[in-house]
């Protein structure tokens, strides 16, 4: 089972601020399937990035994806006051699918 | 619009069954590959399980904590998918979330809670 580890495990910044989350495999992600999800307070996931950097049907440019093999990384270029939320990576290059633990991006 | 309802969460005793449904519409059901994924109240998210579409072989895979305890199922005539659980713990409380994709997770419902009572 790949194991995915993110950090850091909350980011405080203000509206307007860039944010880098990481995400660091356990183990190579096959063909670099790995997904971005955002969670707000009490509403579902939303996928963001799908394939490490390409973003999903409505997703904002200021979102982006990038990184290979191991190591994954969010950017949000701007924060806007909605992008204030929790962070999930996925990898669904083997199964069991799994997910990291999570990023809070909260405001400074 | 893609819709993802799910419904049959409840209070259940630990040992107990219960049953979850998923309606869906707003995209071609059968072609679909759907996932279940939960998330403990305050907790990180946990995949589930995943069914493929019948033209896919219809094939379904699950987690290691729940194989053997969950069965998911697809009513394609319905636009229904669903998680029978059964030898329920309490470490099963969390919202289920139905989802389409057959690797990513495309669309969310919004979830439905079961919690698991000792």
């Amino acid at each position: 089972e790949i194991v995915l580890t993110q950090s850091p495990g909350t980011l405080s910044l203000s509206p307007g601020e860039r944010a880098t989350l990481s995400c660091r495999a356990s183990q190579s992600v096959s063909d670099n399937y790995l997904a971005w999800y955002q969670q707000r307070p009490g509403q579902a996931p939303r996928l963001l990035i799908y394939g490490a950097s390409s973003r999903a049907t409505g997703i904002p440019d200021r979102f982006s994806g990038s990184g290979s093999g191991t190591d994954f990384t969010l950017t949000i270029s701007r924060l806007e006051p909605e992008d204030f939320a929790v962070y999930y990576c996925q990898q669904f290059g083997s199964s069991p699918f799994t997910f990291g633990p999570g990023t809070k991006v909260d405001i400074k | 619009e893609v819709q993802l309802v799910e419904s049959g969460g409840g209070l259940v005793k630990s040992g107990g069954p219960l049953s979850l449904s998923c309606a869906a519409s707003g995209f071609t059901f059968s072609n679909a590959w759907m996932n279940w994924v939960r998330q403990a109240p305050g907790k990180g998210l946990e995949w589930v399980g995943r069914i493929k579409s019948k033209t896919a072989g219809g094939t379904i895979d699950y987690a290691a904590p729940v194989k053997g305890r969950f069965t998911i199922s697809r009513d394609d005539s319905k636009n229904t998918v669903y998680l029978q659980m059964s030898s329920l713990r309490t470490e099963d409380t969390a919202f289920y979330y139905c989802t389409t994709g057959g690797f990513y997770f495309e669309f969310w419902g919004r979830g439905t809670l079961v919690t698991v009572s000792s």
